[in-house]
């Protein structure tokens, strides 16, 4: 059964302290690995897709990364509006459908 | 582009009572999803549509059925509401890579 873990569940960061959240996933043929970002009241928001081990995907503070097992994605120098769960989702080789973790929050204090 | 939306926003039904919950898109996409997300559940499929007049049970598919109207439209309808299907539903839409999300219908039912 695919299955994807996040830790760690919630994440609390002072302004300007980095951090990793990890995204570890079981599946049979990934097609894909996703990252979204998620803000209270509102709708997943795209930010990455990666495909293939020693893959590498950056936008502003963010850096995601892929292992055959693992996924991790890294905030620089966090700032408080980059406050929010973030959720990782596999795809396997066949179907469109997308398995995803339980997220993680994360909350930057100023 | 308005990208995915849905209506309505909120909606609060009694048990028994029947509803149909409307989604969007205008970015040429093929398939569409539904999902419902639940504290400590995370986000999980409920049905999902391919293409134009192809619809595929998802993880959680009791007690809904869907309709794709068209290539825009994909509707979710619960035909006999229980407390159960108090949660908050995603439509979602994807062309290749990567599913582009609405910003949700929060349902209780009482």
């Amino acid at each position: 059964e695919d299955q994807v873990t996040q830790s760690p569940e919630a994440l609390r960061l002072q302004e300007g302290e980095s951090s990793s959240l990890n995204c570890s996933y079981t599946v049979s043929g990934l097609r894909g690995l996703f990252w979204y970002r998620q803000d209270p009241g509102k709708g997943p928001e795209f930010l990455f897709t990666l495909y293939s081990a020693g893959e590498e995907k950056e936008k502003e503070r963010l850096k995601a990364t892929l292992t055959k097992k693992e996924s991790f994605l890294h905030i620089t120098a966090p700032k408080p509006e980059d406050s929010a769960t973030y959720l990782c989702a596999v795809k396997k080789a066949a179907g469109n459908k997308l398995t995803f973790g339980g997220g993680t929050r994360v909350l930057v204090k100023p | 582009n308005a990208g995915v939306t849905q209506t309505p926003k909120f909606q609060v039904l009694k048990t028994g009572q029947s509803m149909t919950l409307q989604c969007a898109q205008d970015m040429n996409h093929n398939s569409m999803y539904w999902y419902r997300q639940d504290p400590g559940m995370g986000l999980r499929l409920i049905y999902y549509s391919a293409s134009e007049g192809t619809t595929d049970k998802g993880e959680v598919p009791n007690g809904y059925n869907v309709s794709r109207l068209n290539k825009r439209e994909f509707s979710l309808r619960l035909e006999s509401a229980a407390p159960s299907q108090t949660s908050v539903y995603f439509c979602a839409s994807s062309r290749t890579e990567g599913q582009f999300f609405g910003p949700g219908t929060r349902l209780t039912v009482l």
